[in-house]
């Protein structure tokens, strides 16, 4: 049992450049999450899947696009990379439906740079 | 909108200390308040989950509490080691249009040998 697991664990991208990162879970949750975390800022919602096959935006999401390939697996795309997108990414993954917790757990973090 | 506060943003004590950490948040309306740990250049782990109508949770030497009328939640730590020293982060579930967790800024805890 892994729990959440992301690939690459870093990355160097020019400006300009496209990556996608990568996030698995095999607790069988239905919600997975992508965060950013930058020094002083705590972390910041930038996609959010809800269930397999729906995506909504969060607090940051300009930049990014997601896809929620089946219920294991979401992954996050960065189309052109900017130096304001430098930073840690975390995926996280929660139960959902009534009367659960929705306790989130959190894999080990993307450490992105762009320069 | 939400937001969520936690102070101090750094702590040093020494070992053996009995510690608080504080966490305030600005809307009661919240789902539950999730308190985490995050050691250096690592992951998040959960520590404790408080559902909206617990006051508290216990684990270990941990104790997390709850009171949504005032905006606080407070994690304390008994009998603080070495190996406690991490940033501890809160964050709160609330619905803003679609269910979101709101995350305060951490403290970073430092417990001395």
């Amino acid at each position: 049992n892994a729990g959440v697991t992301q690939t690459p664990k870093f990355q160097v991208l020019k400006t300009g450049q496209s990556m996608t990162l990568q996030c698995a879970q095999d607790m069988n949750h239905n919600s997975m999450y992508w965060y950013r975390q930058d020094p002083g800022m705590g972390l910041r919602l930038i996609y959010y899947s809800a269930s397999e096959g729906t995506t909504d935006k969060g607090e940051v999401p300009n930049g990014y696009n997601v896809s929620r390939l089946n219920k294991r697996e979401f992954s996050l795309r960065l189309e052109s990379a900017a130096p304001s997108q430098t930073s840690v990414y975390f995926c996280a993954s929660s139960e959902s439906g009534q009367g659960l917790p929705y306790e989130q757990y959190f894999g080990p973090g993307t450490r992105l740079t762009v320069t | 909108k939400q937001e969520v506060t936690q102070i101090p943003a750094a702590l040093s004590v020494p070992e053996g200390e009995n510690l608080v950490l504080n966490c305030s948040f600005t809307d009661s309306a919240i789902y539950n308040l999730q308190w985490f740990r995050q050691d250096p250049g690592k992951g998040l782990t959960s520590l404790l989950l408080i559902q909206s109508s617990q006051r508290e949770q216990t684990s270990g030497r941990l104790n997390a509490s709850l009171d949504k009328s005032s905006g606080r939640s407070t994690l304390y730590i008994a009998a603080s080691q070495p190996g406690d020293s991490a940033t501890y982060l809160c964050a709160v579930r609330r619905f803003e249009g679609t269910y979101k967790y709101i995350f305060g800024t951490g403290t970073r805890l430092k417990v001395l040998a």
